[in-house]
């Protein structure tokens, strides 16, 4: 069975850092591509960032401009990303999601994970 | 980059009614469309990859149809449960952009 368990998130000053865990099993975790998504509290769900499953290729949404980091360790089955600058329009869920298929590049996303809340306030 | 809508936005509907959901893409990406479904406070779930494949487990009332740029979710028999947003997605190429979404309620 596949499961994703994040963890990290919290309430954190603008300015502030956080970095996020998502830790896989029941597949072939270097396999495939990972992402994150973030939903704004009542809004819809935006793409953060994909990175394949060597880690070797990453994309990014444009809005981040550098301030996040995608990065995975298949030692520990485990998906990161590294939020620097933290803005107050930054507050969501953030979700981890494994990709669908073995292609390489962006897909469809099959299982994801619990969700974890950042909340970047003063 | 292409950009993704939704119609309508909202929806309201009948147990028993038929429902359908349209998404179109602002470039051909041919049938590189999934399908989400979110219950309120829940994790989106995968409903319909390549734009007409249904994932396992999903019910067979849903399905997809489309290529290029205009696509549509079916749900056959609108039943209680199926009260979500329901979210479509490109993935041809970064970014994989999702659609605004489409509120269903009774």
């Amino acid at each position: 069975e596949v499961q994703l368990l994040q963890s990290g998130g919290g309430l954190v000053q603008p300015g502030g850092s956080l970095r996020l865990s998502c830790v896989a099993s029941g597949f072939t975790f270097s396999n495939y591509a990972m992402s994150w998504v973030r939903q704004a509290p009542g809004k819809g769900l935006e793409w953060v960032s994909t990175i394949s499953g060597p880690g070797s290729s990453t994309h990014y949404a444009d809005s981040l401009k550098g301030r996040f980091t995608i990065s995975r360790d298949a030692s520990r089955n485990t998906l990161y990303l590294q939020m620097n600058s933290l803005r107050v329009e930054d507050t969501a869920v953030y979700f981890c999601a494994k990709e669908g298929s073995l292609i390489i590049g962006v897909d469809y996303l099959d299982y994801w994970g619990q969700g974890t809340l950042v909340a970047v306030s003063s | 980059d292409i950009q993704m809508t939704q119609s309508p936005s909202f929806l309201s509907a009948s147990v028993g009614d038929r429902v359908a959901i349209t998404c179109r893409a602002s470039q051909g990406i041919s049938n590189y469309l999934a399908w989400y479904q979110q219950k309120p406070g829940k994790v989106p779930k995968l409903l319909i990859y390549g734009a007409s494949t249904l994932q396992s487990g999903v019910p067979s009332r849903f399905s997809g149809s489309g290529s290029g740029t205009d696509f549509t979710l079916t749900i056959s028999s609108l039943q209680p449960e199926d009260v979500a947003t329901y979210y479509c997605q490109k993935y041809d190429s970064a970014p994989p952009t999702f659609g605004p979404g489409t509120k269903v309620d009774f």
